[in-house]
């Protein structure tokens, strides 16, 4: 069985300049996360999917980030205009269902570069 | 969201067990405690959970104690492969709230 899918896996932009990342879930994972990771701490939820409905997006940036889900499966997450603290890995993890019990899989990350 | 208190580093010899801490005095009857382990340049990847009862797997065991506020992440036979960011983080029994990520613990094993 395939993992989460993320793309590209490295992004060098300059700041000021938009950027975006793409993420497959598992094959009929419903419930889909977005994390920040800075160097040195824990991932940060971003925003929470289940199937196409944002439920949890208390903590995403919205003056600059955007995200959607199409069709409740493949997600994109959009930075408009990037800022040099958005440096970052950012992380997709899907799992079957909503939190708290469930196992969350992530994928590899996209580690984001902001000069 | 309940938090979680865990050493920042450990240390330990290959081949030797590990005993990887963390302290959740405010967990509630619902939370179950996860453990995930973050290997360098990867995502985190799941290790282990329970509720109540000991918990063991093909990676690890997971002792639970009896009021619940810690737990003990416990690697039979540590090879170098397992070290790694151990995180030990708190869900919600129900649909509500998401896996908070502390700093975890840093675990270097040493051949």
């Amino acid at each position: 069985e395939a993992g989460v899918v993320q793309s590209p896996r490295y992004k060098i932009i300059e700041k000021k300049q938009p950027v975006a990342f793409w993420c497959n879930p598992i094959s009929g994972h419903n419930t889909l996360y977005w994390y920040r990771q800075n160097l040195g701490q824990g991932p940060e939820l971003l925003i929470r999917y289940e199937n196409e409905e944002a439920v949890d997006d208390s903590q995403l940036p919205k003056d600059r980030f955007s995200a959607e889900r199409l069709k409740g499966v493949d997600s994109t997450l959009k930075i408009q205009p990037a800022e040099l603290g958005d440096s970052a890995v950012y992380l997709c993890a899907s799992s079957p269902s909503p939190p708290g019990r469930e196992t969350q899989y992530f994928g590899p990350g996209t580690r984001l570069l902001v000069l | 969201d309940a938090k979680t208190t865990q050493p920042n580093s450990m240390e330990s010899n290959e081949e030797e067990p590990v005993h990887l801490p963390c302290n959740h005095s405010t967990i509630s009857g619902t939370d179950y405690i996860h453990w995930y382990r973050q290997l360098p340049s990867q995502g985190p990847e799941y290790v282990i959970h329970g509720l109540t009862s000991n918990v063991n797997n093909r990676m690890a065991s997971l002792a639970i104690a009896e009021d619940r506020k810690s737990s003990t992440l416990i690697l039979h036979r540590a090879t170098l492969r397992d070290a790694a960011v151990y995180y030990c983080i708190l869900g919600l029994g129900g649909s509500q709230g998401n896996l908070i990520f502390g700093k975890g613990t840093k675990l270097s094993v040493k051949p």
